[in-house]
């Protein structure tokens, strides 16, 4: 059972291009969060999705950035028009459902993240 | 909002001591606690995760306890070990009413001397 894959590993980008990152959850995994860890900061949350539903998009940027968990293929996060405030590592995690009824919360597993550097 | 914070921030220690690590959240409405490790350039890897029910997770030579009602989580590592050097990620899965994802503390940049 392949872990969460992210790809590219590193990807470089001019200012004003566009940067599109993906994510496969682990199989069985119906849940994926989007993180951002910014230089000399911690890793900040950004949204979550279901499969073809944006559940928290709370800590999205409200302009340039969009994200997407189609009912087939990887995750999508979207960067329109990069500028070198963008330059960080994303990072994605997923998860199964929550058992039910327990209220007990399962762990999230993180892929090896997408290093974007903004030029 | 949920705030967790990471003490310290660097530590430096020579192989074989024993070391704690600490982190406080300021709201104690959570499901549970992880704790991670992140080498340079590198992903995130779970080391324990403790459910909001349990005081303490032990694996190998790590042990993570949990007073949620104080909001407090310390990280034990017994014996270090050279390859034991990372940044350690401390996070928490807050209760309803906020973001859904985990909030993180910055980390405690841990260098074993060999």
């Amino acid at each position: 059972n392949a872990g969460v894959m992210q790809n590219p590993r590193h990807l470089v980008r001019r200012r004003g291009q566009e940067a599109r990152l993906r994510c496969s959850p682990m199989k069985g995994h119906s849940h994926v969060y989007w993180y951002r860890q910014l230089p000399e900061e911690g890793l900040k949350f950004m949204v979550y999705l279901q499969k073809e539903n944006i559940i928290d998009e709370s800590g999205m940027p409200k302009e340039r950035f969009s994200a997407e968990f189609p009912k087939e293929g990887p995750s999508i996060l979207r960067i329109q028009q990069v500028v070198r405030g963008d330059s960080a590592a994303y990072f994605c995690a997923s998860s199964p459902l929550p058992s039910a009824g327990q209220g007990i919360v399962t762990e999230a597993f993180f892929g090896q993240g997408t290093r974007l550097t903004v030029v | 909002k949920q705030e967790v914070t990471q003490i310290p921030a660097a530590l430096s220690v020579p192989e074989g001591e024993n070391l704690v690590l600490n982190c406080s959240f300021t709201d104690s409405a959570i499901y549970n606690l992880q704790w991670f490790r992140q080498d340079p350039g590198k992903g995130l890897t779970s080391l324990l995760l403790i459910q909001s029910s349990q005081r303490e997770q032990t694996s190998g030579r790590l042990n993570a306890s949990l007073d949620k009602s104080s909001g407090r989580s310390t990280l034990y590592i017994a014996a270090s070990q050279p390859g034991d050097s990372a940044t350690y990620l401390c996070a928490v899965k807050s209760e309803g009413g906020g973001a859904d994802g985990l909030t993180f503390g910055k980390g405690t940049h841990l260098i074993i001397q060999p």
